[in-house]
């Protein structure tokens, strides 16, 4: 059973769209993340729930809107799509107490 | 604010030699520290962490790191490369306040028979 999972894995669509990614994972962890890794590999953190609480939002454009139905899930929509979201997209989880977070295979999101 | 800094985005190694990949953290508190490793079109996977306790780490696939506190560093090492190793390396930091990872620009091990 695979720990944390994305779908889609890859998604391709045009500028001005709206998309969304959805996260799932059954480790039984309480905080789960999204984190955006660029072209050039590097990686940085955009949103963290708690337990359905966001509580980490880094400066991302208000066109994320990260949203967690229950604490198994965070699903990650975008409005208005732009060129420079064009990036691959990981969810991870974490258990309070325990700070090593467990990483999702990631969403290669490409806009044109 | 939490920082980690990797010298050398790209090292080559060849097959059978030791592995070494430098990261260099700064942090107002005391870390949590981790190596991941990013095989192509793939997730992160953990390799090691440190939390507390003992300096010298030991993690999955035959790596190992040793937290420095006085030179604010937590290398990678590997004493014989193999061809599997060949992926990009992150080192990452964190700390009980803020549990989201700080990641450096990555390390991108070439392993040449």
């Amino acid at each position: 059973d695979t720990a944390v999972s994305q779908t889609p894995k890859y998604l391709v669509t045009q500028m001005g769209n709206d998309k969304s990614i959805k996260c799932e994972q059954n480790l039984g962890h309480d905080t789960m993340y999204w984190y955006k890794q660029d072209s050039k590999k590097f990686l940085k953190i955009m949103f963290s729930y708690n337990n359905k609480e966001l509580i980490i939002n880094e400066t991302v454009p208000n066109r994320f809107s990260p949203k967690s139905p229950d604490k198994a899930h965070l699903n990650l929509h975008i409005n208005s799509l732009e060129l420079g979201d064009s990036a691959v997209y990981f969810c991870a989880s974490s258990q309070q107490g325990a700070n090593e977070q467990y990483f999702g295979p990631g969403t290669r999101l490409t806009v044109t | 604010a939490q920082s980690v800094t990797q010298l050398g985005s790209h090292v080559s190694v060849s097959e059978g030699a030791l592995v070494l990949l430098r990261c260099n953290y700064s942090s107002s508190v005391p870390p949590y520290l981790f190596w991941y490793v990013q095989y192509p079109n793939q997730g992160l996977q953990l390799l090691l962490k440190y939390t507390t306790g003992a300096t010298l780490v030991k993690g999955i696939n035959g790596f190992e790191a040793e937290f420095k506190k006085s030179e604010t560093s937590f290398h990678l090492t590997k004493p014989s490369a193999h061809m599997s190793d060949a992926a990009e390396y992150f080192c990452a930091v964190s700390d009980t306040g803020r549990r989201a990872l700080t990641f450096g620009s990555g390390t991108r091990l070439q392993v040449q028979p």
